[in-house]
């Protein structure tokens, strides 16, 4: 069966500081890869997508990147934190239908 | 641009009893999926049901049902027997063929013993 991991599970980070959030999947070969963004009380705001290794998308206009070093694992990345990138982060995968997450992860940053 | 509504931002229901989650969607496509997901105060993401807009059946997944109006452009969920672990947000959300999903903004269902 495939499973998604996301780490760390929770970070507080200070503003201006870098940040590395790591998802890899298992159990499945050539996943699409996702990473959204949950403010609090509000729905999934896509930010990345990747189709393969080293073919990233992005949705939404901003101070992070995204990388996919790997087929299984894709990072979220900054290199200086805004108080306004504080939330809770969710990698996902599919192979074209419906989406898996991870357990995600709290950002805050201070 | 395609969007979801989801109209009641909070339910709630009796244990046992049943309740309805409403879901709209805006799209002039004529092929995509629906679902619904749940995420429980864990914030893990979870699938609850999935609807394909060419099948007429509504999809149904032990205690969850959907009444999947295409021409309405509607999709709600239905949960029998509610139970304690019902308890969450719920996210219905929209997809066509390509890779984003665009979801509602979420209903909170609470469960009253």
């Amino acid at each position: 069966s495939q499973t998604i991991h996301q780490w760390p599970a929770t970070l507080v980070q200070p503003v201006g500081s870098p940040l590395s959030l790591e998802c890899t999947v298992e159990g499945t070969s050539n996943p699409n890869l996702y990473w959204y963004r949950q403010a609090a009380g509000r729905g999934l705001q896509l930010l990345f997508y990747s189709v393969g290794i080293g073919q990233i998308s992005s949705e939404v206009p901003q101070n992070l990147s995204a990388s996919r070093p790997q087929d299984r694992q894709f990072i979220l990345s900054s290199k200086k934190l805004l108080l306004s990138d504080s939330g809770f982060y969710l990698c996902a995968w599919d192979r074209g239908r419906e989406q898996f997450f991870g357990p995600g992860t709290r950002l805050t940053v201070l | 641009a395609q969007t979801v509504t989801q109209s009641q931002p909070e339910m709630s229901v009796q244990e046992a009893e049943t309740v309805t989650l409403s879901c709209t969607y805006d799209t002039s496509e004529s092929d995509y999926y629906l679902f619904w997901y749940k995420q429980p105060p864990s914030r893990q993401m979870i699938l609850v049901i999935r609807q394909e807009a060419y099948k007429q059946q509504n999809a149904t997944e032990n205690r969850f049902s959907v009444n999947f109006q295409k021409a309405a452009k509607s999709f709600s969920l239905k949960i029998s027997d509610s139970q304690l672990g019902d308890a969450a947000m719920y996210f219905c959300a929209y997809r066509p063929g390509s890779y984003q999903l665009t979801f509602g903004k979420g209903t909170k269902l609470s469960v009253i013993p």
